[in-house]
């Protein structure tokens, strides 16, 4: 089966760091990826990971250990416009359709 | 990144009315694309994939006469809600993927801004 969990919510302080979890169990792995959702609005992409090790995009980072089954997403610094919603996605296998399977989302508030 | 767009962005229909949505990959060509759906607070969850000039494959429980998808060219796919009903409201939101190494190293899914649907 497919089981990928997130906290449900975080809070953190402007200027913080915070560091959201995500949990998989997946049949098939062929990358994990982060996006941001900000309420009403579409996903937009943060961050893909398929090999372990840490990935960094500025502000951002994302780590993963396949043997573990873990990812996490860094935010560094954070703004007031970082309160969203952040979405971890597991690829399944390309010759079953290369899907993303989403975990329920962590909604971010950043407060002053 | 890749561009997509979704049409229209917000539409309100009669039940019983059947509604299609248009999306479009603006900047690269779409061997692929995905439709979801999402429900208010809940995640994303998959509905079908298209692939250009093939039947759509759906998801577990979703009615393929229900939610028709046609994704014609390589760069749209169309989804369309027959006999919409008021449970069928929610945020639709497609997403589409090139082929590997198409639009990018990570054959990244970019998603389109969605559409809201009402159905009164």
């Amino acid at each position: 089966g497919q089981n990928i969990d997130q906290p449900t919510e975080m809070t953190a302080t402007e200027g913080a760091i915070v560091q959201i979890n995500c949990t998989y169990q997946t049949s098939g792995f062929n990358g994990l990826f982060w996006y941001q959702q900000h309420a009403g609005e579409a996903p937009t992409f943060l961050s893909y990971n398929v090999l372990d090790g840490l990935e960094e995009k500025g502000r951002f980072s994302s780590f993963l250990s396949r043997s573990k089954g873990y990812s996490y997403l860094l935010l560094k610094e954070l703004q007031m416009k970082d309160s969203a919603s952040y979405l971890c996605a597991v690829r399944g296998r390309w010759n079953q359709g290369g899907k993303l399977i989403f975990g329920q989302g962590t909604e971010l508030s950043v407060k002053p | 990144g890749a561009v997509v767009s979704q049409h229209p962005s917000r539409v309100i229909c009669k039940s019983g009315t059947s509604v299609k949505i248009e999306c479009r990959s603006l900047d690269f060509q779409a061997t692929t694309m995905f439709w979801y759906r999402q429900f208010p607070k809940q995640s994303l969850m998959l509905m079908a994939t298209s692939n250009e000039g093939s039947k759509a494959t759906y998801e577990q429980g979703v009615e393929k006469d229900k939610f028709l998808i046609n994704h014609a060219s390589l760069t749209l796919s169309t989804l369309t809600v027959t006999s919409a009903h008021p449970e069928d409201s929610s945020f639709y939101i497609c997403s589409a993927r090139g082929g590997p190494g198409e639009d990018s190293s990570t054959d990244t899914q970019y998603f389109g801004p969605g559409t809201r649907l009402t159905v009164l």
